[in-house]
């Protein structure tokens, strides 16, 4: 499976914006990129996915960059309870014919008051 | 009504016990998967199961684990004799589709002392 990266932690403010950046330049043309976030003492959590054009929901925005190679969670204004880590994972049960997900460490993001 | 519900939520054992934990999706799922993560770590998966049958299963799930469906709406992990490195949040997940998102139930927190 193509890895991801992304940074450990990140702060921002309540009711800013936060982008949450991740990199996956090894991408192939079959993988999803999908975000997970895990709130303390849960389990993760769907946020958005999507393959390649920007995604908008609810809970998020997803914009994916031209070639694919990296992507950013943006979530519109912060909340105290958006505080979580936040999982950037590709997933192509297509081509390797499992749909588990291997998580990474993601970015832990710390809402400020 | 969350999608996965999982019992208990938290479970503690003395070494060499065996533990049941157990996981009740809402819909009828032929497909489950578990998932752990130890304390500070990352999420990690640990089988997938498919009408009735293990379909994958990863290092980490040896002898001391197996999975069963016992009255086809429920799933169950068990541990034989459980070690105090099976300290840790278990998870159970639907798989989710090509293009639609898994639900992740809130975890047992298995403590073997």
């Amino acid at each position: 499976d193509a890895k991801t990266t992304q940074p450990n932690s990140m702060e921002s403010n309540e009711e800013e914006p936060v982008h949450l950046p991740c990199n996956h330049s090894t991408i192939s043309g079959t993988d999803y990129i999908h975000w997970y976030r895990q709130l303390p003492s849960q389990g993760p959590e769907y946020v958005i996915h999507g393959l390649t054009s920007n995604v908008n929901n609810r809970m998020a925005s997803l914009a994916i960059a031209e070639d694919r190679k990296s992507s950013t969670l943006i979530l519109h204004r912060a909340t105290l309870r958006d505080a979580a880590v936040y999982y950037c994972i590709l997933r192509d049960p297509f081509t390797s014919g499992t749909y588990k997900y291997i998580f990474g460490t993601g970015t832990r993001l710390k809402v400020l008051a | 009504e969350p999608e996965v519900t999982q019992t208990p939520s938290h479970q503690v054992t003395q070494m060499g016990q065996e533990v049941i934990l157990r996981c009740v999706p809402i819909s009828n799922h032929l497909y489950f998967y578990w998932y752990r993560q130890i304390l500070g770590q990352k999420v990690e998966f640990l089988v997938s199961f498919y009408n009735n049958e293990i379909s994958e299963k990863s290092e980490i799930f040896d002898d001391q684990f197996s999975v069963e469906r016992p009255d086809g709406s429920n799933f169950t992990l068990k541990i034989r004799s459980t070690k105090l490195e099976d300290s840790a949040m278990y998870f159970c997940a639907t798989p989710g589709g090509m293009n639609t998102e898994a639900f992740f139930g809130q975890g047992t927190r298995l403590t073997v002392v």
